[in-house]
């Protein structure tokens, strides 16, 4: 069975400009979860979706937003990109009240 | 949000049974304890869940008293491949992630 899994693996931006992260959940997972990483740190939490409704919500900007599509898979966006944005962004699938399961991630450089 | 306290960094040799423990005093009557493993550059990758007294898989036991203000992750006879950072989380289901906390971890290295 295939896992949660990311797109793009790596990708360079500089500061000022958006980017979109995607996310395939594994199949039957209506819930999708978006975390960053910065390097030496553990994940932190950024948006829950279930069932194509925002479930909640960390302690980001506006500048990051998220939406989940009617096949449940789920893109991050991230506006006017900081050099602090620079991280390891995480998808996380589940079954209500399960375990969740995390791709990858996508690994985000901002110059 | 209940938050979780571990060790930063473990040392131990392969063919021993490593524990790390994890305290979290403030974990609430509807909370799991949850445990990821993850390596460099990869998504953490659940190990085993509980909600009290002991649960065993193939790869970890995890042992939880009767306070369940704490939680001890055994790991049998642990390889060089056991080295990764290991996460205690609390959390009521995953219907709430955002409740959810993941601290800093425990860095485990194995020696040969």
């Amino acid at each position: 069975d295939a896992g949660v899994t990311q797109s793009p693996t790596h990708l360079i931006k500089t500061r000022g400009q958006h980017v979109t992260l995607r996310c395939s959940p594994i199949s039957g997972h209506k819930s999708v979860s978006w975390y960053q990483q910065v390097l030496g740190q553990g994940p932190q939490f950024i948006f829950q979706y279930y069932e194509k409704e925002e479930r909640g919500r960390g302690n980001f900007p506006d500048r990051f937003s998220a939406r989940q599509f009617p096949n449940y898979s789920s893109e991050l966006n991230v506006n006017a990109l900081l050099l602090g944005d620079s991280a390891l962004y995480l998808c996380a699938s589940s079954l209500e009240n399960q375990p969740q399961h995390f791709g990858d991630g996508t690994r985000l450089s901002i110059l | 949000l209940a938050k979780t306290t571990q060790p930063i960094s473990m040392d131990s040799y392969e063919g021993q049974e490593v524990n790390i423990t994890c305290s979290h005093n403030n974990i609430a009557t509807n909370d799991y304890i949850t445990w990821y493993q993850q390596f460099p550059s990869q998504g953490p990758r659940f190990i085993i869940q509980g909600y009290k007294t002991k649960v065993t898989n193939e790869v970890a036991s995890l042992f939880i008293p009767a306070d369940r203000k704490s939680s001890t992750l055994s790991l049998p006879r642990v390889s060089l491949s056991d080295t990764a950072v290991y996460y205690c989380l609390v959390g009521a289901g995953y219907s709430s992630a955002s409740k959810i906390i993941f601290g800093s971890g425990t860095r485990l290295s194995i020696r040969p």
